[in-house]
């Protein structure tokens, strides 16, 4: 069973589009967070929320919005995509001060 | 930013210890060693952290040194499956969390 899941795993769309990408896990961790890994291949964090409470807020724009309904599942909505923004998102998941389970990533892709 | 600094590359046999280091020179008294490795464009995955202390696991040991400025993953018996991004990484605390800073790795290539 997938610990941490994200869909979709490719997602190809044009600028000025607005997207989600959803993130699910079943661990019963009760942090998730957003990472961005771009071309450069670097890892950075974007947000945490723990129990459903926004916990880490990065230097992102706010056309990056997270949404957590219940504390398993952490989205990712994006408002009028450019070019920039293409990168692979990155979900994980921990329990306070234990490791993070990543998922496998969204490819997403800005035309 | 990050808080260690790697080596960009290594390389090393087949069968043969990976020795990869770290230096996190600015490391607080509470904050832990984290590593982790990314294989191809796969989500990164654990394989060990420690305080102070060294350690061990199925995967590889941490050695950190005592004035925990500096500590070496070691991977016993490199296969080839091992080829991938290591990154170590100083845990930061926060208020009610923490946070995993992502260095630029060091990219280990293992050798037939």
């Amino acid at each position: 069973d997938t610990a941490v899941s994200q869909t979709p795993k490719y997602l190809v769309t044009q600028m000025g589009n607005d997207k989600s990408i959803k993130c699910e896990q079943n661990l019963g961790h009760d942090t998730m967070y957003w990472y961005k890994q771009d071309s450069k291949k670097f890892l950075k964090i974007m947000f945490s929320y723990n129990n459903k409470e926004l916990i880490i807020n990065e230097t992102v724009p706010n056309r990056f919005s997270p949404k957590s309904p219940d504390k398993a599942h952490l989205n990712l909505h994006i408002n009028s995509l450019e070019l920039g923004d293409s990168a692979v998102y990155f979900c994980a998941s921990s329990q306070v001060q234990s490791r993070y389970t990543f998922g496998s990533g969204t490819r997403l892709t800005v035309v | 930013d990050a808080k260690t600094t790697q080596p960009p590359s290594m390389d090393c046999a087949e069968g043969r210890a990976a020795n990869l280091p770290c230096n996190h020179s600015t490391i607080s008294g509470n904050e832990y060693v984290y590593w982790y490795r990314q294989i191809h464009s796969q989500g990164p995955q654990y394989i060990i952290h420690g305080l102070k202390n060294n350690e061990t696991n199925e995967m590889a040991s941490l050695i950190i040194t005592e004035d925990r400025k500096s500590s070496t993953l070691i991977l016993p018996h490199a296969t080839l499956r091992d080829t991938a991004v290591y990154y170590c990484i100083v845990r930061v605390s926060l208020d009610s969390s923490y946070k995993l800073i992502f260095g630029s790795g060091t990219r280990l290539l293992v050798r037939p």
